[in-house]
């Protein structure tokens, strides 16, 4: 059974670092793209990144492009997102979601965690 | 990037009725659409991958078409436990994947 088991959230003052992690199991971790999405308190889903399955190719969304880095360690079966700059927009419950292929494009997200909570404020 | 727009916002109906739920993409993405359905308090499930293949476990009710901008949700005959929020997503946009802005379905 796969599972995702997302961390490292928490309340962060505007303009302040918080790195998110997520721990893989079930599946071959190495074989899949792992994305991050975000959902604002009552809004919609929004993805926020994507990396494939060697790290070679990510993609961003213009909202997080410059302050945002996700990586990711195969051996450690396990997804990362650095967030720095972080601004109150950024408020929102964050999933890690598994890619149905080893790519980014053409993605879609299988399996999903239950998230973790980002609350950006003064 | 492409923008992906969901109608309605929202709607009501009751038990038994059709329901049909549209994604208009902003460019062609031939078939990279996907649907996802959530419920409050949980995670997205991914109903339809695709534009029309159903995923494993989800109930023959649900189906999906359509091609290039313009795609289609339909449920067959709602079911009390398909009372959630609907969202489609692309999948064709080179490293740059975009939700509509969901679809709630509320009891009449």
């Amino acid at each position: 059974e796969v599972q995702l088991v997302e961390s490292g959230g928490g309340l962060v003052q505007p303009g302040r670092s918080l790195r998110l992690s997520c721990a893989a199991s079930g599946f071959t971790f190495d074989d899949y793209s792992m994305h991050w999405v975000r959902q604002a308190p009552g809004k919609g889903l929004e993805w926020v990144s994507g990396i494939n399955w060697n790290s070679g190719k990510i993609g961003y969304a213009d909202s997080v492009k410059g302050r945002f880095t996700i990586s990711r360690d195969n051996a450690k079966n396990s997804l990362y997102l650095q967030m720095n700059s972080l601004r109150t927009e950024d408020t929102a419950l964050y999933y890690c979601a598994k890619g149905h292929v080893t790519t980014v494009t053409t993605s879609y997200f299988d399996s999903w965690g239950q998230g973790t909570l980002v609350t950006v404020s003064p | 990037d492409i923008q992906m727009t969901q109608s309605p916002s929202s709607l009501s109906a009751s038990v038994g009725d059709r329901v049909t739920i549209t994604c208009r993409a902003s460019q062609s993405i031939s078939s990279y659409l996907n649907w996802y359905q959530q419920k409050p308090g949980k995670a997205p499930n991914l109903l339809i991958f695709a534009a029309s293949s159903l995923q494993g476990g989800v109930p023959s009710r649900f189906s999906g078409s359509g091609f290039g901008t313009d795609f289609t949700l339909t449920i067959s005959s709602l079911q009390p436990q398909d009372f959630a929020t609907y969202y489609c997503q692309q999948s064709y946009s080179t490293l740059s994947l975009t939700f509509g802005g969901g679809t709630k379905v509320e009891i009449k």
